[in-house]
């Protein structure tokens, strides 16, 4: 199955600032899946990328797969207190294989 | 609708016990997945059935066994817990290649 990597693992912001996380794959991924664990919880889907170079947005939220869709980002712009958790990339072939995740805490 | 369902929430185990997490979806959905999140490693696939009646290990199989009884229930099975698989379970189903839902996870301690 594909390895997906993820960084940072960790990411402290002060309120307001920016955050970006991003994914790599050894292969190249039919499409790609964000997901987005709030602490103590379960992992909550927030988009799927399918096409090359797609870039996709939700609110404050930008989504991109990269041209090769071997690659995958998310920014949150302006981060705010309700973002803190872990964001998690998943290669979405068959195994559906979790990137380890990077951990974002917001300080107000 | 109650999605997916993990039982139990919570469980001690010591060392060598046997013991089975319960899984059900109600949403006929084609895949079923099991994954354990330790600290700081994110989740790490254990066994997935894409279909029923076909289960495929993934990246962490050892010391587990799965059935999927039916379309609805995929099954995680310890035969002989260890304290490194102390973890939290969570199982996830989806349609064809689409999002995924998970359950709520099963907190498990072996002792």
């Amino acid at each position: 199955g594909q390895q997906v990597m993820q960084i940072p693992q960790y990411q402290h912001v002060q309120e307001g600032e920016d955050f970006t996380t991003y994914c790599n794959s050894s292969t190249t991924l039919s499409n790609i899946q964000w997901y987005k664990q709030r602490p103590g919880g379960h992992p909550v889907f927030l988009i799927q990328l399918v096409k090359s170079g797609e870039v996709k947005k939700q609110k404050r939220l930008t989504f991109q797969f990269g041209e090769a869709k071997k690659n995958s980002s998310l920014h949150i712009t302006a981060t705010q207190t309700t973002d803190v958790g872990t964001y998690f990339c998943a290669g979405n072939n068959n195994d559906m294989r979790f990137g380890a995740g990077t951990r974002l805490t917001v300080k107000p | 609708n109650a999605g997916v369902t993990q039982t139990p929430k919570f469980q001690v185990l010591k060392t060598g016990q046997s013991m089975t997490l319960q899984c059900a979806q109600d949403m006929n959905h084609n895949s079923m997945y099991w994954y354990r999140q330790d600290p700081g490693m994110g989740l790490r696939l254990i066994y997935y059935s894409a279909s029923e009646g076909t289960t495929d290990k993934g990246e962490v199989p050892n010391g587990y066994n799965v059935s999927r009884l039916n379309k609805r229930e995929f099954s995680l099975r310890l035969e002989s817990a260890a304290p490194s698989q102390t973890s939290v379970y969570f199982c996830a189903s989806r349609p064809m290649n689409t999002e995924a839902f998970f359950g709520q996870g099963t907190r498990l301690t072996v002792v």
